[in-house]
């Protein structure tokens, strides 16, 4: 069974940069893992921040980056803004149409 | 600008039946990989379900006998039927498309089960 695993929580200052990673407990993430980052802030549907392990979606910013860093997937916030505050979530897939999500990190921008 | 919107939630009884849908449009739905993503109260994300362009499908080990999705390309509609529901099933089902990873969200439907 893949488990994926996230920090729960995370605080960075307002123009600070934050790198949030997305591993698993058994083996490596790669680019076949097709991984993707998530925002959502409470009572919204989640926002698509980046597919593909680097792909950014339409109109986020690009102070939101994703790729591969060591044996994980990486989310990083350069110039983070007091709007980022939320909960980002990061996917990925071991194939066969599954996918499996981490359990969420809380971001807080003070 | 695509839009999902998902419908057909509620509060049903352990045990009962619900059938979501989820209808798109301003994009073409027939070569769309779509999936269902549920999120419990409080909670974060949870995968149930996926469908392929052709049909083939595949399911989260929680749901596995369960829970049917399904797809209509003339009607631009997903469909998520939901038997032998569970209380463990709350929560709010968003529809998503997929390519290469997952794109664009629904706002979701919520889902209660509770005698």
């Amino acid at each position: 069974q893949t488990v994926v695993t996230q920090e729960p929580s995370f605080s960075v200052s307002p123009g600070g940069t934050v790198t949030i990673t997305c591993g698993l407990t058994s083996g490596s993430v790669s680019t076949s893992h097709f991984s993707g980052w998530f925002q959502q802030t409470p009572g919204q549907a989640p926002r698509t921040l980046i597919s593909n392990t680097n792909i950014r979606s339409s109109g986020v910013p690009d102070r939101f980056s994703g790729s591969i860093l060591g044996n994980k997937a990486a989310l990083t916030i350069t110039g983070a803004q007091t709007d980022d505050e939320s909960y980002y979530y990061c996917v990925l897939t071991p194939g066969g149409g599954i996918w499996v999500f981490g359990g969420g990190t809380k971001l807080t921008v003070l | 600008e695509v839009q999902l919107v998902e419908s057909g939630g509620g509060l049903v009884q352990p045990g009962g039946s619900l059938r979501l849908s989820c209808t798109a449009s301003e994009f073409t739905f027939s070569p769309h990989w779509m999936n269902w993503v549920r999120q419990a109260p409080g909670k974060g994300l949870v995968w149930v379900s996926h469908i392929r362009n052709d049909g083939t499908t595949t399911y989260a080990d929680s749901v596995k006998g369960r829970f049917t999705i399904s797809r209509d390309n003339a009607k631009n509609t997903l469909s998520l039927q939901m038997n032998s529901l569970r209380e463990e099933d709350t929560g709010i089902y968003f529809c998503v498309t997929e390519n290469f990873g997952f794109q664009y969200w629904g706002q979701g439907a919520l889902v209660t089960v509770s005698s």
